[in-house]
């Protein structure tokens, strides 16, 4: 059964913190994404990876950065977290190349940032 | 990537076969019609997908018109567990394909 995994389903942390989320695939899949969801907005694109230690920003990617050293694994970095980014944060992965292309999705980690 | 247009929610009744259109007026030549159902607290799944006419899985029908500027996700005889969120997508299903999600389409299925 193929997965995407992610580290936690809830987290709380204080404001000014660094946060970490991480997301593993065990698909080997190229492709890994980071989106966050708030109600009424739908998901949001933040970051997305094509490839090892390569990187593109998304629709939203102020105050997130990212990181993939190994093609399973994807991880987002709050470098300093503010009650704004307080949200539902779901990774997801897909294969390169393919014509009809599936995303598999995480549980999703909601984040609070008190 | 072509926009798509879907209502913000709707309701049915269990047992009853539920409709959902989108609107994707841009749709290039090269793009697949890719829908997803999410639950609450949970990430999108993928239910079906298709690119012309008509596409069944054990889940749901998925019917696209000759000029593909819509399609329809239907799903026979619902029940309650079938209340989600569901979302429309197109795209070229290539490579450097991105999933756009719109804000999808509540539906509420009532006892």
């Amino acid at each position: 059964d193929v997965k995407v995994t992610q580290s936690s389903r809830y987290l709380v942390k204080r404001t000014g913190e660094k946060v970490f989320l991480e997301c593993v695939q065990d698909m080997d899949h190229e492709n890994m994404f980071w989106y966050r969801q708030d109600p009424g907005l739908g998901l949001r694109l933040i970051y997305f990876s094509y490839d090892v230690k390569m990187k593109e920003k998304g629709d939203i990617p102020e105050g997130y950065s990212v990181s993939r050293e190994k093609k399973e694994r994807f991880s987002l970095i709050l470098e300093s977290a503010s009650t704004n980014q307080t949200s539902m944060y779901l990774c997801a992965s897909s294969l390169f190349g393919s014509s009809n292309t599936e995303a598999f999705f995480g549980q999703g980690t909601r984040l609070t940032v008190v | 990537l072509a926009k798509t247009t879907q209502p913000i929610s709707m309701d049915s009744y269990e047992g009853q076969e539920v409709n959902i259109t989108c609107s994707h007026n841009n749709i290039a030549t090269n793009d697949y019609i890719t829908w997803y159902q999410q639950f609450p607290s949970q990430g999108p799944r993928f239910i079906i997908q298709g690119y012309k006419t008509k596409v069944t899985n054990e889940v749901a029908s998925l019917f696209i018109p000759a000029d593909r500027k819509s399609s329809t996700l239907s799903l026979p005889r619902v029940s309650l567990s079938d209340t989600a969120v569901y979302y429309c997508l197109v795209g070229d299903g290539g490579g450097s394909y991105i999933p756009t999600f719109g804000r999808g389409t509540s539906l509420i299925v009532h006892p």
